[in-house]
């Protein structure tokens, strides 16, 4: 099966920056990405890595390590509307179908 | 563009009933994906379904059936409900020929209570 280890919450002020780790094991790993989910919302995809290394788009960050089975999400420039839980997730292929497995979530707070 | 629509948006219902969830995909995308997130848990896979067909399932008994339309559209049934049933029920859509690096799309989801 897969498992994938997240922190349950972080909290910082405005303006600071962020790292949430992922740990993951599975089989059949394609790529480890990233959503946001607001309270009351649907979750929206942030970034994927499929390859080791740091993905940038804008304020956030994703770093992939394979032989580590470790990722994490770095956000920078804090903005109060951050305040969300932020998943991560890999893609597992078996056989013809795919999917997503998520961890449970860390919710991040951002203080004034 | 319309994004992923579901309904309805939120649903009470009595144990040992049976439901019926709707998801309408984003426009061009032919993959539909369900999951069950419980309050303050991560989404948990319940299946996938491509060209009309279920072609993987997640940890979920056969209560939790579904189908998909010719026009992509899917629905997910759950029989005999349970208190335990009780989550937001989410619908993703995808694109099949770029599956490895096409994020999901989600809807806003469909919010079960079972009384």
């Amino acid at each position: 099966g897969q498992s994938l280890e997240q922190p349950s919450e972080v909290t910082a002020v405005e303006g600071a920056i962020v790292q949430i780790n992922c740990t993951y094991q599975t089989s059949g790993f394609y790529g480890l990405s990233w959503y946001q989910q607001h309270d009351g919302g649907a979750p929206t995809f942030l970034s994927y890595n499929a390859l080791d290394g740091l993905e940038e788009t804008g304020r956030f960050s994703s770093f992939l390590s394979r032989s580590d089975s470790y990722g994490y999400l770095l956000l920078q420039e804090l903005q109060m509307k951050d305040s969300a839980s932020y998943f991560c997730a890999v893609r597992v292929v078996r056989g013809a179908g795919n999917m997503l497995t998520f961890g449970g979530g860390t919710r991040l707070m951002v203080k004034p | 563009d319309a994004g992923v629509t579901q309904s309805p948006t939120h649903l009470i219902k009595t144990r040992g009933q049976q439901v019926t969830l709707r998801c309408s995909p984003k426009s061009g995308h032919d993959t539909v994906s369900w999951y069950q997130q419980a309050l303050g848990q991560g989404p948990q896979f319940i299946f996938q379904y491509y060209e009309e067909e279920e072609r993987q399932r997640g940890n979920f008994p056969d209560r939790f059936s579904g189908h998909q339309f010719p026009n992509y559209s899917s629905e997910l049934n759950v029989n005999a409900l349970l208190l335990g049933d009780s989550a937001l029920y989410l619908c993703a859509s995808s694109l099949e020929s770029s599956v490895y690096n096409s994020p999901l799309h989600f809807g806003n989801g469909t919010r079960l209570t079972v009384t």
